[in-house]
């Protein structure tokens, strides 16, 4: 079993819909991150969090330390939003290293 | 690409080659990474390094090597003993922020075994 986990691997969904993913992981953690990555490969940081919740624009992330689960939500979805998001984990025994998800593919058709 | 600059953009290696992927970065962070990408996989580490002149092996070394002479630089070579070099390749760097650490991640190299 991965350390991480994401759901759905696959999302498809019509513009302006409310979207969730969903990251678990089963290891101790110091933060946990939610990345974004574009059809021409680049990774961008979209949020680091170690509680509570975060936001950005259309963009709300949440971590729940004691059920060791995290979601990313994205409000008023636009096509411009299809990418795959990933989520990692910086380790509490690792240092800085990170372990990822598989990635959840999202689809926003217009 | 955040100050992080990963040349070529697409590579092709012939069989028995090595390849060096080249990840410079203009931020000033001290830690650096290479991970590999692989369909329906999640990233996983090739090596990093946290200080000039200092390196360590990740998940997945056999194959590859690094170097780092100087901070911007931390080029990475796909030797002939790399049996499954085609995946894409993605550089990063660590910065530590409020909370932790951060990253700023390169645009990647797209490597063809042909």
């Amino acid at each position: 079993k991965n350390e991480v986990e994401q759901s759905p691997q696959n999302l498809t969904a019509q513009e302006g819909e409310f979207i969730t993913i969903n990251c678990s992981y089963s290891v101790g953690i110091s933060a946990l991150h939610w990345l974004q990555q574009h059809p021409g490969g680049g990774i961008v940081s979209l949020f680091m969090l170690s509680s509570g919740k975060k936001k950005h624009g259309r963009l709300i992330a949440t971590i729940n330390i004691q059920e060791k689960h995290s979601s990313l939500h994205i409000t008023a979805s636009h096509p411009r939003d299809s990418a795959v998001y990933i989520c990692a984990v910086t380790r509490e025994t690792s240092g800085s290293r990170l372990t990822f998800g598989e990635g959840t593919q999202l689809t926003v058709n217009p | 690409d955040g100050g992080i600059t990963q040349s070529p953009k697409y590579l092709f290696r012939k069989e028995g080659q090595n390849v060096t992927l080249s990840c410079e970065q203009n931020l000033n962070h001290d830690a650096m990474y290479w991970y590999r990408q692989d369909p329906g996989q999640g990233l996983r580490l090739i090596y990093y390094s946290q200080i000039v002149n200092d390196f360590q092996k990740g998940d997945i070394a056999e194959g590859y090597s690094v170097s780092r002479e100087k901070k911007e630089s931390f080029p990475l070579t796909v030797t002939s003993a790399q049996k499954n070099p085609t995946a894409f390749y993605l550089c990063a760097v660590r910065d530590r922020g409020r909370i932790g650490y951060g990253y700023t991640f390169g645009s990647g190299t797209r490597l063809t075994v042909v």
